[in-house]
């Protein structure tokens, strides 16, 4: 069966520092990854999906990247982090060539800028 | 733009009440709608989705949702709620031949046992 893992669960990070959240998926191949936000009041904002390996599409213009260089990996990062990226942030994925399919999601990370 | 409303964000109701959660979209064209779920400490997890057909969707648990175009409208339904279905409750939509998923901003649903 298919399973995602995200790591850390949780994170601590002062302002200015660097970010690095991994997101991997076991079970399947080819997925369509994603990274999303979620704000307290503002639902889940779509970051960063990923159709494969190398390939990057950015939703929302910020301070984060992504990057998928494998592909069932999938990492979101920052250079400098700003109190703004704190939130709690979920990868999903799902397969097939439109977004007609579920999606799965995993246990996600919260981060806290401080 | 493309956008999903959820207007109900905080639901607290009595175990056997009547569920409707109310999710408009805003899309130009066909759309696909979900509905996902989180419970407390869990995952994520879709609930129920229409593409076409039926207009009424029956998805886990119970739950079912009305596709009404002409309201643009995916409200959510349960006849009798349990304790057990506290949660949070997103309304989802997507435009075939895209990858993009736009997700309202969740209700919470309180079951008082």
């Amino acid at each position: 069966s298919q399973t995602i893992h995200q790591w850390p669960a949780t994170l601590v990070q002062p302002v200015g520092s660097p970010l690095s959240l991994e997101c991997t998926v076991e079970g399947t191949s080819n997925p369509n990854l994603y990274w999303y936000r979620q704000a307290a009041g503002r639902g889940l904002q779509l970051l960063f999906y990923s159709v494969g390996i190398g390939q990057i599409s950015s939703e929302v213009p910020q301070n984060l990247s992504a990057s998928r260089p494998q592909d069932r990996q999938f990492i979101l990062s920052s250079k400098k982090l700003l109190l703004s990226d704190s939130g709690f942030y979920l990868c999903a994925w799902s397969v097939g060539g439109t977004a007609q399919e579920t999606q799965y999601f995993g246990p996600g990370t919260r981060l806290l800028v401080l | 733009a493309q956008s999903v409303s959820q207007h109900n964000h905080h639901v607290i109701l009595s175990e056997a009440a009547s569920l409707e959660l109310g999710c408009n979209y805003s899309y130009g064209g066909t759309v696909n709608l979900f509905w996902y779920v989180q419970y407390p400490g869990q995952h994520l997890q879709l609930l129920l989705k229409y593409f076409s057909g039926d207009p009424l969707v029956k998805g886990i648990k119970g739950f079912e949702a009305e596709f009404i175009k002409s309201k643009f409208s995916f409200n959510l339904r349960k006849p009798s709620v349990q304790w057990s279905d506290t949660a949070e409750y997103f309304c989802a939509a997507s435009a075939p031949g895209t990858y993009k998923y736009i997700f309202g901003t969740g209700t919470r649903l309180k079951v008082l046992a």
